[in-house]
């Protein structure tokens, strides 16, 4: 069965730094998403993504978070410079249609900023 | 604003009960509603979903759902729970975005403990 793949699993940084995950969706799927989940906190919705450009974004998602599909496979979060309030589990998902289609999440990466 | 609420944060059940997770959410419109299950380390996985139609939803490994418009209600059932169901349980209502995509709502999660 198809499914999501993230990468790392795991990364830690230093505060300031720059991270990039990956993520490469489900292949027939073009809607693609990040979500975050903070320990012990609920996972929350921080962009939807198709056709190369972001569709909504959250609050949370400020100027310090950018989404990229560089080519036909991968999606990607970039935090420019990492806070310490970013370290939670970030999720990658992707549906095959717009609107009311169900959403396929990925394991995760956990991101620890120090 | 929509949202989701999971009343219990911890319930703990012996093996071989039945169990019942409660979902009540706040959406203006017809609400499309999932489950998903987070293991230990794991990513969130789809349990069932409601979109239409009838109101009692199979999902896998056993689990069911009833939605319930008059009580804005989606909870989660299963008639005999296993050990290995142990695990953090997630509601959602998906919400139709500005752009015409789908976002989830989730609640907080339920942490399903199993007794031996």
């Amino acid at each position: 069965e198809p499914e999501v793949t993230q990468t790392p699993s795991h990364q830690v940084t230093q505060m300031g730094q720059e991270v990039i995950l990956r993520c490469v969706p489900i292949s027939n799927h073009l809607y693609f998403y990040w979500y975050r989940q903070i320990l012990g906190q609920k996972v929350e919705f921080l962009v939807s993504f198709y056709n190369n450009e972001i569709s909504e974004k959250s609050e949370i998602f400020d100027d310090q978070f950018s989404v990229e599909r560089p080519d036909g496979s991968n999606f990607t979060l970039k935090i420019r410079s990492t806070k310490l309030e970013d370290s939670a589990m970030y999720f990658c998902a992707s549906s095959e249609d717009e609107g009311r289609a169900t959403q396929y999440f990925g394991p995760g990466t956990r991101l620890l900023v120090l | 604003a929509q949202s989701v609420t999971q009343p219990d944060i911890h319930i703990t059940v012996s093996e071989g009960a039945s169990l019942e997770l409660r979902c009540n959410y706040s959406y203006g419109a017809t609400p499309y509603l999932f489950w998903y299950v987070q293991s230990p380390g794991q990513g969130l996985q789809l349990l069932l979903k409601y979109f239409s139609g009838d109101t009692l939803v199979q999902g896998i490994k056993g689990f069911e759902a009833e939605f319930k418009r008059s009580q804005s209600s989606f909870n989660l059932r299963k008639p005999s729970v296993h050990w290995s169901d142990a695990a953090e349980y997630f509601c959602a209502v998906g919400t139709l975005g500005q752009g015409g995509s789908e976002k989830l709502v989730f609640g907080k999660g339920t942490k399903l403990t199993v007794n031996p």
